[in-house]
Order: structure tokens, then sequence, then C-alpha cells
């Protein structure tokens, strides 16, 4: 199993454009995320997703969008890129949890982000 | 205040001390993650408990519910465990989960 991939791992985007970040994964998850890392800051979440054509806000979901048409790919798109948006993106996914079970979640390897 | 809060931000050990990284939460948890993240490199979740005490090789993770504490410790520290650590607490929310991170502890181990 390839486990969670990215692409691109850099980028750098100039104000005002726009790109999708792609993270797919292998391992049938229900469950992704997508997070933003800022320097000193913990991981944010911008939105994830519990199933194929089901997504939802995280806390940071501003400037941004994803889809999920398959188990395997949740896309997230930046549109209109401002310096803000510079930043570390991972995605994530998990098995979904309950109240008594949890699951790990498997990280991508991260695409790192410049906005200038 | 952050809801994980994680104690020390950063920590200079010489090799072969044993390590305590700290984090505390304020929210109701069904369980807590321990991440090890690389300078440049990716995320690996390292443990995932919600009782007790785990061990893997020199790494062992504590929990007290109660308390809202947990803690990870390094035995025999090496300057492969060089890396940020990261306590994330696992919130379910009935159709959502999601973790919420500490900031992380800087670690640099010095031969």
């Amino acid at each position: 199993n390839a486990g969670v991939t990215q692409t691109p791992k850099f980028r750098i985007l100039k104000i005002g454009q726009s790109m999708t970040l792609q993270c797919t994964q292998d391992m049938n998850h229900n469950y992704m995320y997508w997070y933003r890392q800022d320097p000193g800051m913990g991981l944010k979440l911008i939105y994830y997703s519990v199933g194929a054509g089901i997504t939802d806000k995280g806390e940071v979901p501003n400037g941004y969008n994803v889809s999920r048409s398959t188990t395997e790919d949740f896309p997230l798109r930046l549109e209109l890129a401002a310096p803000s948006q510079t930043s570390v993106y991972f995605c994530a996914s998990s098995y979904a949890g309950t109240a008594r079970l949890a699951y790990e979640q498997y990280f991508g390897p991260g695409t790192r982000l410049t906005v200038t | 205040k952050n809801e994980v809060e994680q104690s020390p931000q950063n920590l200079t050990a010489q090799e072969g001390e044993f390590i305590t990284i700290n984090c505390s939460y304020s929210v109701g948890i069904s369980a807590l993650h321990w991440l090890q993240q690389h300078p440049g490199g990716g995320i690996v979740s390292l443990f995932m408990l919600s009782s007790g005490k785990k061990k893997h090789g020199r790494l062992i993770a504590t929990i007290n519910i109660q308390e809202k504490h947990s803690s990870l410790h390094i035995t025999a520290s090496h300057p492969r465990d060089s890396a940020v650590y990261i306590c994330a607490a696992f919130q379910y929310g009935g159709a959502t989960n999601k973790l919420i991170f500490g900031t992380g502890t800087l670690l640099a181990v010095q031969p």
C-alpha cells in the first residue's frame, strides 16, 4: 500500500492564482481530512469528509473548497490565493471512529505552498 | 487557552537521557494520539491510547483520563529521536471525528 499520497510536494503561487492540491489514499478509509500547519501553531482542520459525496467545514475553511467524488481522492482547491495561505498542507485519512473506539489517522507527506 | 497544551515547547537533551514530554487537554476525548514529525518530513502516528500505558521499543506513552493528562517518555534517547512530537486529542462528535492538536514539542538530542 502507498498509504496517503499528496501532490505536488512544493508549489509557489502568485497572489490571485488558483491551484488544486491532490490527495489519494489506498486504504479504503472513509474519513479524509485536510489540515494546514503554520509555524509555531498546531495543525488546523480545513475540511473533512466522512465518505464519498459528503464534505464539511473544519476550523479554517475560508478560501478553500473540496470535493469527494470517490473514496480514494480528496482534492483541495485554492481559489484566488493569498499570502495568508502560505503554509504546509497535510492530507490524512482514517476509518470512522465511535465514542468508544478511535482509529489512528494516516498522514500524507505534505505540500509546502508559498503565495507571493 | 488552547484545548490541548504541551510542555515543554523546546527540549534539548544529551544522548542517553530519559525524556518526558507532557500533554494536558481540557476537552472530553475518546483517545489521545502521539505523533512524530521529522524536520521537512511527514507526520507519523506513534501511539493512540485511551487508558493506561503503551510501549513501543524505547517509547512509552501513558494517559490519566481523570487528570486529563498524557506523557510521552523516551528512554536511552538517541540523536535520531530529534523531531517534533505532537499530541492530539481525538474528539468523537457523532457523525464527525476530529483531532485537536497541540503545538508540538521540538526535541533535539545531542550526541
